[in-house]
């Protein structure tokens, strides 16, 4: 079973702060996704990175695929109590491009 | 709106009932997809369908869980004599077949199991 492990698990940070959450593997992947979830809904994708040392920038949320496809990253600048959530990552596996998700970061953002 | 619709959005059961979770796709995709989720946790697949064919399960999927997809579109999960480790929240997904979107999936809104 491949596991996308993310760190932190938890972080809360005040309004205007940067912040990055990291998403590990030892597997290789084709592509790998970053979901947001608010509490009571379903995951709202935000990108989608497919080649190695891709960086995709949203707004302020930037996002980069590790040049070896077996890690990720995102950054968040300027942090707004909007951006509150649990934060996935996940990738597609086998024939069915089920997704694996990783563990999440629970992210606070106050005022 | 046309995104994925999931019904109901909560559900409270006692041990042992049966309850049936219908999911609505969006309507050009032919892949559905069923998770389960925990608090805390992330989703977790439960089963896979391409058009009507239910071409996977996972190992999670008890013989006391059903899916169907009759006629490829709507889908429901029916889970028989809920236990109360049955607790959690039910996602449904669709995806587009083929092409670079293929691998991304939409979220319903998830119905929410609770088993007293």
């Amino acid at each position: 079973t491949q596991l996308l492990e993310q760190s932190p698990q938890f972080l809360s940070i005040q309004e205007g702060e940067n912040l990055t959450v990291y998403c590990n593997s030892s597997s290789v992947f084709s592509s790998l996704q970053w979901y947001r979830q608010e509490p009571g809904e379903g995951p709202v994708l935000l990108v989608t990175v497919v080649t190695g040392g891709e960086v995709k920038k949203l707004k302020r949320l930037t996002f980069q695929f590790g040049d070896a496809r077996k890690d990720s990253s995102l950054h968040i600048t300027a942090a707004q109590p909007g951006d509150t959530g649990l934060y996935l990552c996940a990738a597609p596996t086998g024939t069915a491009s089920k997704l694996t998700f990783g563990t999440g970061t629970r992210l606070q953002v106050t005022l | 709106d046309t995104g994925v619709s999931q019904n109901p959005r909560h559900k409270i059961t006692k041990r042992g009932q049966n309850v049936t979770f219908r999911c609505d796709p969006i309507s050009e995709h032919n892949r559905l997809y069923w998770y389960r989720q925990t608090l805390g946790q992330g989703p977790e697949f439960l089963t896979y369908f391409q058009n009507e064919a239910q071409l996977e399960k996972s190992r999670l999927l008890s013989d006391r869980f059903s899916a169907e997809r009759p006629k490829g579109s709507f889908s429901t999960l029916e889970i028989q004599r809920t236990e109360q480790g049955d607790s959690a929240m039910y996602l449904c997904a669709s995806s587009p077949h083929g092409g670079q979107g293929a691998t991304e999936a939409f979220f319903g809104q998830g119905t929410r199991l609770t088993v007293v």
